[in-house]
């Protein structure tokens, strides 16, 4: 069970927009960043988003994130095949003193 | 460029132990911590604690507390994870990342770059 929660899933065709949440607690997302990892099948997590909408030099500006409170959400618009992966939601959870993560969702292209 | 190059795949029986290595480059090493990240197979990610390479401090998952032991030799830029008591549960890829923040303050704190990932196999 993780402290951060995600749909394991969500899907959508090439060119649309889908949303992915995340929700936690006061002790996590209620007061630090929340941050983002993409991870393509069979390789290494890699950042996507991190400080809630902050994108890192080089992924483009068709990932985008918030966040209110205790929840946050990835975007992806333009949707492409190669989006195809895991997207985890991440934040330090004040009480465990340590990083918590989402479940993850996997993203299908149909 | 920033590259963390891990060691390679090891086979431990349970109540052993290993030892992952992680080798940093591209950047000064004493500057960022040093965080170790799990993930089973098919299963998500977990996160397993920090070390600052600069002073060897080091905080744990409550869940590794006792089991774990994170340590750095500033000389060749490399980290280390020790898990020890291994059992079946503990069969997974083993991923280290910079991080970017202090753990101290965790307001923001997130990975930046990420290992390859060793994967460690625990079978009698």
């Amino acid at each position: 069970q993780s402290v951060l929660t995600q749909p394991p899933s969500a899907s959508g065709t090439p060119g649309q927009r889908v949303t992915i949440s995340c929700s936690g607690s006061s002790s996590n997302m209620g007061s630090n960043y929340v941050h983002w990892y993409q991870q393509l099948p069979g390789t290494a997590p890699k950042l996507l988003i991190y400080r809630n909408n902050q994108r890192p030099s080089g992924v483009p500006d068709r990932f985008s994130g918030s966040k209110s409170g205790t929840a946050a959400s990835l975007a992806i618009s333009g949707l492409r095949s190669e989006d195809e992966a895991d997207y985890y939601c991440a934040a330090w959870d004040d009480s465990l003193s340590g990083v918590v993560f989402g479940g993850g969702t996997k993203l299908t292209v149909l | 460029q920033v590259q963390l190059v891990q060691s390679g795949a090891e086979v431990k029986k349970p109540g052993a132990s290993v030892k992952v290595s992680c080798k940093a480059s591209g950047y000064t090493f004493t500057s960022y911590d040093i965080n170790w990240v799990r993930q089973a197979t098919g299963q998500g990610l977990e996160w397993m604690g920090w070390m600052n390479p600069n002073s060897g401090n080091a905080g744990y998952a409550q869940r590794f507390q006792g089991r774990v032991t994170m340590t750095r030799n500033t000389s060749i830029s490399t980290a280390y994870m020790e898990l020890s008591s291994l059992r079946s549960e503990d069969t997974a890829v083993y991923y280290c990342a910079s991080a970017i923040g202090i753990a101290a303050d965790g307001t923001s704190y997130y990975f930046d770059y990420w290992g390859q990932g060793t994967l460690v196999t625990v079978s009698s």
